[in-house]
């Protein structure tokens, strides 16, 4: 069975251009999360979906983030305009659908976004 | 202050040693714990849950003492494959979030 997938692995922009971050989760998996790791840093959730739904967008930096999960299956990160401090790694999880307890979040490899 | 913490090492060690790594949570209301395990440039992935009454997997301990709010991991005989960062792992009930630790550095020399 395919992981989680992410593209594209590696993105050099220049500040103030568009970028956008694709998510493939794991089949059958409702819920969807986005992480980030900037270097030197933990790291840090940026938003949970369940399905479609926004559960969770607590860890959005601001709102040059954009985040989308159209019709439950993959979701897209948008960031623009990308400022130099939005420069990290990316991760994309996913876990099954939760009936109280606690799913595993399965990751994908990242995006490692660089902003010049 | 963070609201995981752990010692960044690195931590050099003789293969087939024994290494213990701790970590500190903040949020009284953390119910569940992990270690994941993240090697140079790839995606964490869980090692192992960690249980109020401590667990074993293979050579691996967790611990978990609430009243501390203070998790460890020892390994055992550890081998050169053992080298990673390994990262304590928090989830605040009813959240779905993870909160992440910023990671301790093991490296096992032969």
């Amino acid at each position: 069975e395919a992981g989680v997938t992410q593209f594209p692995s590696h993105s050099v922009i220049e500040k103030g251009q568009t970028v956008t971050l694709r998510c493939d989760p794991i089949s059958g998996h409702d819920n969807l999360y986005w992480y980030r790791r900037v270097m030197g840093k933990e790291i840090k959730f940026l938003l949970h979906f369940v399905k479609e739904s926004k559960q969770d967008e607590s860890g959005m930096p601001n709102n040059r983030f954009l985040a989308e999960r159209t019709g439950g299956t993959y979701s897209t990160l948008k960031v623009q305009p990308a400022e130099l401090e939005d420069s990290g790694v990316y991760f994309c999880a996913s876990s099954l659908s939760g009936t109280g307890g606690f799913s595993e979040q399965f990751f994908g490899p990242g995006t490692r976004l660089t902003v010049l | 202050r963070k609201e995981v913490e752990q010692d960044p090492g690195p931590f050099n060690v003789p293969e087939g040693a024994t290494v213990a790594f701790n970590c500190t949570y903040s949020n009284s209301a953390s119910q569940s714990f992990f270690w994941y395990r993240q090697d140079c440039r790839k995606e964490p992935k869980l090692l192992m849950s960690v249980y109020s009454s401590g667990n074993e997997d293979g050579r691996f301990t967790a611990q978990l003492n609430r009243a501390s709010q203070y998790i460890s991991l020892l390994i055992r005989d550890s081998k050169l494959s053992d080298s990673a960062t390994y990262l304590c792992v928090v989830n605040v009930e009813s959240n779905y979030q993870l909160i992440w630790g910023a990671g301790t550095k093991l490296i096992i020399k032969p």
